[in-house]
Formats: structure tokens, C-alpha cells, sequence
């Protein structure tokens, strides 16, 4: 089955710095790979996607990028706020099944 | 338009009771998956299912543990005779069949004393 590795476990980044985080993945069928956001005792809510017909995307501060010959993919934080302190994960999953496979998290915390 | 819905929000039971956890998907979705996030851990797979079908239960432990989305009401993740390590907090995530976004609900925090 599907394995995630997520890489840095946990991340500090000055208030308006970048923040990068990477994720490799094992099955090369998968084909679709979120990011999500979880704060403390809340959801994970969906923060951006790419499919793998496309090697960027980017929304405002956030882009995702990845790179399907080496099965990884990298989530980009640009010009960070303290709002952005939370949990990261990356997934990835496939058409016709969709199961989330996820990382293990990423603790970002931005310092004033 | 409402999101996903769980209930409870959190759940004590002591051990060998039964805990039922119920999702109520986004309106027209008709996936809905279950995972467990242990603490301080990421999310595990358990079970998807679609309406009155169970797609995938590779996740889910083979005993005590039930699923099912009947055609009309919310889904249930069941579990019998709960032990110390169930404790954890449930997700369930809905998506329409064209797409692949999942949206989460809330989670249900099940505490076994």
C-alpha cells in the first residue's frame, strides 16, 4: 500500500519568513495529493491540492509543487503570519479509491 | 449549505461498553470516509463507504469494529466492547463522486475509562 513521509516534524519560522514542507510518497499510481490544516482540538481543513497532471499551483501565500519522477511534493508558505501556527499534513491518494494516506505532521509555529 | 456534520463531539464510555459514532455528510455527497487520529498522531485510515455499499474496510480492525451508510440517515462507525487504546478522536470526511476533495466534520473524541 500507499506510504507518506512528511519531513520536518516540527518547523519555527520568524513572522514573515517562508516555510517549506516536504513530503515523498511510495505508490506511483497515486495522483492526487492534498494538504491540510488542523489547529489544536479542531478539523483538518483542506488548504490546497494538485493532481498529477500539474507540477505547481499556487493560491495567494500558498503554493504546492510536485515533482512525480522522484514521488515527491512540497508545500510552500510565503510572508508568514501567526495564524499560520498549526498542524500540516500532507495525503495522497488515487482515482477510484481516494483514501487519504497521510503524513505524519508537520508542527509549524511562526514567531512574532 | 451545512458541512459535515458528527456527533457527539465527544463520547466517555468505560471499557466493554459500546460506542456509535454517526456522520451526517455534506448535502450530496455521497463517499464518506472514517479515520482515527490517535494523539498527538496523524490520521489513519479506517473504512469508506458509499451509500448501503462498503467500499474499503482494509483500515478497520477486523473485530469490534463496524461501519455502515444506509440509504437513508447518517453513517455509523460502531464499536463494541471498547478498550483503553480505542480512544481517539474519529473523523469522517464526505466528497461528491466526480471530485476528489474530502471535507472533514468535527470528529468525535471517544474517552475509555
Amino acid at each position: 500500500g500507499e506510504n507518506v513521509e512528511q519531513h520536518p516534524s516540527t518547523l519555527s519560522v520568524q513572522e514573515g519568513d517562508s516555510a517549506v514542507i516536504k513530503c515523498t510518497y511510495s505508490d506511483s499510481a497515486s495522483n492526487y495529493f492534498p494538504w491540510y490544516k488542523q489547529e489544536l482540538g479542531k478539523r483538518p481543513q483542506l488548504i490546497i491540492d494538485i493532481r498529477s497532471n500539474v507540477g505547481e499551483k499556487k493560491d495567494q501565500r500558498i503554493a504546492v509543487t510536485l515533482n512525480k519522477t522522484a514521488k515527491h511534493f512540497s508545500l510552500h508558505i510565503t510572508e508568514t503570519q501567526p495564524e499560520d501556527s498549526a498542524v500540516y499534513f500532507c495525503a495522497a491518494s488515487r482515482y477510484g479509491n481516494e483514501k487519504l494516506t497521510f503524513g505524519t505532521g508537520t508542527r509549524l509555529t511562526i514567531i512574532p | 449549505n451545512a458541512g459535515v456534520m458528527q456527533n457527539p463531539r465527544h463520547l466517555v464510555r468505560r471499557r466493554g461498553q459500546e460506542a456509535r459514532l454517526r456522520c451526517s455528510p455534506m448535502k450530496g455527497h455521497s463517499h464518506v470516509y472514517w479515520y482515527r487520529q490517535l494523539p498527538e498522531e496523524g490520521l489513519k485510515f479506517m473504512v469508506y463507504l458509499q451509500k448501503e455499499n462498503i467500499i474499503d474496510e482494509s483500515g478497520m480492525p477486523k473485530e469490534r469494529f463496524s461501519a455502515e451508510f444506509p440509504k437513508e440517515g447518517p453513517s455509523i462507525l460502531r464499536i463494541q466492547q471498547v478498550v483503553r487504546g480505542d480512544s481517539a478522536a474519529y473523523f469522517c470526511a464526505s466528497k461528491v463522486s466526480s471530485s476528489y476533495e474530502q471535507y472533514f466534520g468535527p470528529g468525535t473524541r471517544l474517552t475509555v475509562t
